[in-house]
C-alpha cells in the first residue's frame, strides 16, 4: 500500500495562479521529497524537507511539513504551462534501511 | 556528469518469457532502487540495493529479482512474464549517507517501458 497519498488527484488552473498539492503519510519519516514527472518519463527531484524542518523554499516552490499531522503541502506560485505534470510526494522511512515510498500523485494541468 | 541510464528504453516480450533490465547509476551513487509504474497502481517500490546488498524489498512476487554489481550498476529480472507486468520500470540512484542515517534525493532514469503481449 502507498505510504503517501496526494490530494487532489487532479488539478486544473490558469497560468499565473498558484497550485497547492497536499500529501499525507502514515509512519514516521526521515525526510519527505517532492518529485515531478512529465508524461511517463523519469521523475525529477524538486525539493527535500527533513523531519525537523517545517518549511522550505526553492524558487517558485514552497513546501511545508507538519509531522504531528503527518502531512506536507507543495505550493507552486505563479504557475506556468510548463508546470503541467504529475507531482509525487515520497517519504523516506527512518527505520530499517531505505524504502522511498511514493504517493499516487497529483496531476496538474496549467492552462495557458 | 552523466545521469542515470536505463537500458533498453522499450521492450516487447511475450507472456512466459523472462526479461532483464539494466540501470547504471550516477557515478559515486551506491544506492539503487527500482520502481514499477502502472496507471492503476502508481509507483510501486520493488527493491533497493546498496553496496551489492538488497536492503529493502517491496511487495512483489519472487518472479521479480535484482542484483547490484561492484560498480553499483544494477539489473532487475522478471521471469515468467505476465500481461500485468506491462509497465514503466524506473531506476533511481542516490548518494545514501553511510550508516543509513538519512538519504538525499533520488535521481531517476528515463525508465524502461515493458510491454508484455
Amino acid at each position: 500500500s502507498q505510504q503517501g497519498e496526494e490530494d487532489p488527484q487532479a488539478l486544473s488552473i490558469q497560468e499565473g495562479e498558484n497550485a497547492t498539492m497536499n500529501c499525507s503519510y502514515k509512519t514516521s519519516i526521515n525526510n519527505l521529497q517532492w518529485y515531478r514527472q512529465n508524461s511517463g518519463r523519469g521523475l525529477v527531484h524538486l525539493i527535500l524537507i527533513r523531519s525537523n524542518e517545517r518549511e522550505k523554499h526553492s524558487g517558485r516552490l514552497r513546501v511545508t511539513l507538519d509531522t504531528s499531522k503527518k502531512s506536507s503541502s507543495l505550493l507552486i506560485t505563479a504557475s506556468r504551462a510548463a508546470d503541467t505534470a504529475s507531482y509525487f510526494c515520497a517519504t523516506v522511512s527512518n527505520t530499517g534501511g531505505f524504502k522511498t515510498i511514493f504517493g499516487a500523485g497529483t496531476r496538474l494541468f496549467v492552462k495557458a | 556528469k552523466a545521469g542515470v541510464t536505463q537500458t533498453p528504453r522499450y521492450l516487447i516480450k511475450t507472456r512466459g518469457q523472462q526479461v532483464t533490465l539494466s540501470c547504471s547509476p550516477i557515478s559515486g551513487h551506491r544506492s539503487v532502487s527500482w520502481y514499477q509504474q502502472t496507471p492503476g497502481q502508481g509507483l510501486q517500490f520493488l527493491f533497493e540495493y546498496f553496496s551489492e546488498t538488497q536492503r529493502n524489498k517491496g511487495n512483489f512476487p519472487g518472479r521479480f529479482s535484482g542484483r547490484q554489481f561492484s560498480n553499483s550498476r544494477s539489473e532487475m529480472n522478471v521471469s515468467t512474464l505476465e500481461l500485468g507486468d506491462s509497465a514503466l520500470y524506473l531506476c533511481a540512484s542516490s548518494k545514501t549517507i553511510e550508516g543509513g542515517r538519512g538519504s538525499t534525493e533520488a535521481f531517476f532514469g528515463q525508465g524502461t517501458r515493458l510491454t508484455v503481449v
